[in-house]
């Protein structure tokens, strides 16, 4: 199938802390794969894209590399503010299909 | 200007009664999406909508019907609503989304009663 599988949350760091949020995806075709974010009460942005094997993708200080060969686009961010707190979802399109799949979302949480 | 806006923000109504959400993107994209999210946050698809057409439908009860008068706009009507339709729905538009990415609306709280 097309799935994605998400690590579950919640995720609570202290600020400043490593974060990395695990994301996989069965390896079905060759899709291109995105984290997008939703913050309390809002809509989901797009936080950051691949599109082929070994891509990094990268916004605001997060980062995910497009890994082929372990079928994961795991999220991570050196040091995590307060204000990254949302919940996270991993997401893929197969091609041929134009439509988004997503993972089960992970909740951070980031204390003071 | 809001790129992918949808209409009402919130909506409460009671079981039985027929509702429409509306959306529309200036972004010139040719393709838009309804989204379901649960309350566990989960995100389906229902449908999408190339230049007016209907590309794909997922498993929804056909008391939702999607209707998009042109490639900006795609509204969601519901008939005959359930408890279980409560939710939030997203709206979505791309153009080439996998180079591209997908733009979502900011959602519509559907509480049926």
């Amino acid at each position: 199938g097309n799935s994605v599988t998400q690590m579950e949350g919640p995720v609570t760091l202290s600020e400043e802390a490593f974060l990395t949020i695990n994301c996989t995806y069965t390896a079905t075709g060759y899709p291109s794969l995105f984290w997008y974010v939703q913050y309390p009460g809002e809509g989901l942005q797009l936080l950051l894209k691949a599109t082929k094997a070994d891509d990094k993708g990268s916004n605001k200080g997060f980062e995910a590399t497009y890994r082929k060969e372990t079928t994961s686009f795991h999220l991570e961010k050196g040091s995590v503010q307060v204000s990254d707190s949302a919940v996270y979802f991993c997401a893929r399109e197969n091609p041929g299909r134009r439509a988004l799949t997503f993972g089960s979302g992970t909740r951070l949480q980031v204390q003071p | 200007d809001t790129a992918v806006s949808q209409t009402p923000k919130y909506l409460v109504t009671q079981m039985g009664n027929d509702k429409s959400i509306k959306c529309e993107q200036n972004l010139g994209h040719d393709t838009m999406y309804w989204y379901k999210q649960d309350s566990k946050k989960f995100l389906k698809i229902m449908f999408s909508y190339n230049n007016k057409e209907l590309i794909i439908n997922e498993t929804v009860p056909n008391r939702f019907s999607p209707k998009s008068p042109d490639k900006a706009h795609l509204n969601l009507h519901i008939n005959s609503l359930e408890l279980g339709d409560s939710a939030v729905y997203f709206c979505a538009s791309s153009q080439d989304g996998r180079r591209n990415g997908y733009t979502f609306g900011s959602g519509t709280r559907l509480t049926v009663v």
